[in-house]
Formats: C-alpha cells, sequence, structure tokens
C-alpha cells in the first residue's frame, strides 16, 4: 500500500544552525502536503503546506522543498532555536473522495544550546 | 485562528466504562476527524464527519462510534473501554478535505 515516511527518526542540532528533516512518500499521485509540529503533551500544529504543482514553499523561518522526482519533501528551519525542539512530521493527501491525510510517523528534533 | 478544544486533557478510566470524549471547533468547519496516536504507530484515523449527523469509518473504527448532532461538535464514545485503547486522542477539523487543525489531545488511560 501507499506510505508516508521519514529518513530519520530523530534529529539533533545546535542552536543557531539550520535543521533539514527529510521525508519520502511513495504515492505518486499526492497533490498535497503538509508539515506538522507536535510537542510534548500538545496535540499537532500546521507549520506550512505545498501543492504539487509547486517545488518549494517559504514561511517564516521554514522552507518546505517538494521533489516529484524521487517522491520527497523536506522542511527546512533556519537559525534553528530551543522551541523548535519538538516532533515534526509530514503528510499528503490524495485527493478524490479519501477524505483522509496520510501522516508519516515524525522525526525528534532537538536543539541544543 | 483556528480553535479546537477537546473536553480534557487527561482521562483515567475502568475497563468495561463507558468513555465520551468531546471535541469543538469555532471555525464552522464542515469535516471533523478523531485520531489516536499511539507510540511507533502515529496518527490512525478512527472515524471523521463530513456534515451534521454524517460519519463514515477510518482506519480503525472498531470499538468506537461518534456522533455529530450540531456542526461545531464531534463527539467519540468507547462503548466499553479496555485497556487497548489507551492511547493519546486528537481531535482535527478541516475547511475542506485537505488541511487539518488539531486539538491539545486527551491522553485516555484505561485501568
Amino acid at each position: 500500500g501507499e506510505s508516508v515516511g521519514l529518513h530519520l527518526p530523530t534529529l539533533s542540532v545546535q542552536e543557531g544552525d539550520n535543521s533539514i528533516i527529510n521525508c519520502a512518500y511513495s504515492n505518486s499521485a499526492s497533490d498535497y502536503f503538509i508539515w506538522y509540529k507536535q510537542e510534548s503533551g500538545k496535540g499537532p500544529q500546521f507549520i506550512i503546506d505545498i501543492r504539487s504543482n509547486m517545488d518549494k514553499r517559504q514561511g517564516q523561518r521554514v522552507t518546505v522543498l517538494l521533489n516529484k522526482t524521487v517522491k520527497h519533501l523536506s522542511l527546512q528551519i533556519a537559525a534553528t532555536q530551543p522551541g523548535d525542539s519538538a516532533v515534526y512530521f509530514c503528510a499528503e493527501f490524495s485527493g478524490g473522495s479519501n477524505y483522509k491525510l496520510t501522516f508519516g510517523k515524525g522525526t525528534l528534533l532537538t536543539v541544543n544550546p | 485562528d483556528v480553535k479546537v478544544t477537546q473536553s480534557s486533557r487527561y482521562l483515567v478510566k475502568r475497563t468495561g466504562e463507558k468513555v465520551f470524549l468531546e471535541c469543538v471547533q469555532d471555525m464552522d468547519h464542515e469535516n471533523m476527524f478523531w485520531y489516536r496516536q499511539d507510540p511507533g504507530l502515529g496518527l490512525r484515523l478512527i472515524y471523521f464527519s463530513y456534515d451534521v449527523k454524517m460519519k463514515e469509518k477510518g482506519d480503525i473504527p472498531e470499538g468506537y462510534s461518534v456522533s455529530r448532532e450540531k456542526k461545531e461538535r464531534f463527539s467519540l464514545i468507547l462503548e466499553s473501554a479496555s485497556t487497548n485503547q489507551t492511547s493519546m486522542y486528537l481531535c482535527a477539523s478541516s475547511p475542506a478535505v485537505d488541511t487539518q487543525y488539531f486539538g491539545p489531545g486527551t491522553r485516555l488511560t484505561v485501568l
């Protein structure tokens, strides 16, 4: 079946460095992707999204890159801060009447001061 | 900002009890969802609703039921709680079928 996965389950960075979190997807029909951030004990928080007709989208300190050729999605966080420490996971949506997002398992980002 | 609230942050129940988890959203969203989140398994969809009084089974509906009597409220019901239903339960709402906004979660422990 189709799946959304992550290359690295954990990532540790120094405060001020840039972070890159990766996600591989297998459903080539997926046309919409979302990155969520989940802090300990809280619900997932929407960060940024991207449609399949784009290959890059920028937000505040975050950039999402989409490479449809290799079915790869990444989240880049600039100047990582301790408050960025959380689990990040991607989700894909393939439209139609599915009404479902398929979520990845998540990567734990730890920012060291 | 979208606000999704859940009735309890932490809940402890006994095996066999009937459990109600409530979710309310204030953005007039059509779609609402219930997930459970377990370590190593990620988010799994239990039920969703795309309109009042409408419901659809997700990937793991067994042991659960839902109710949507009003647009802003979506309830998850555990008819007879079991220990394997100990989990973090997350509610989400969505104006369309893609972007979903989550509540803070309810951590349910069934003893």
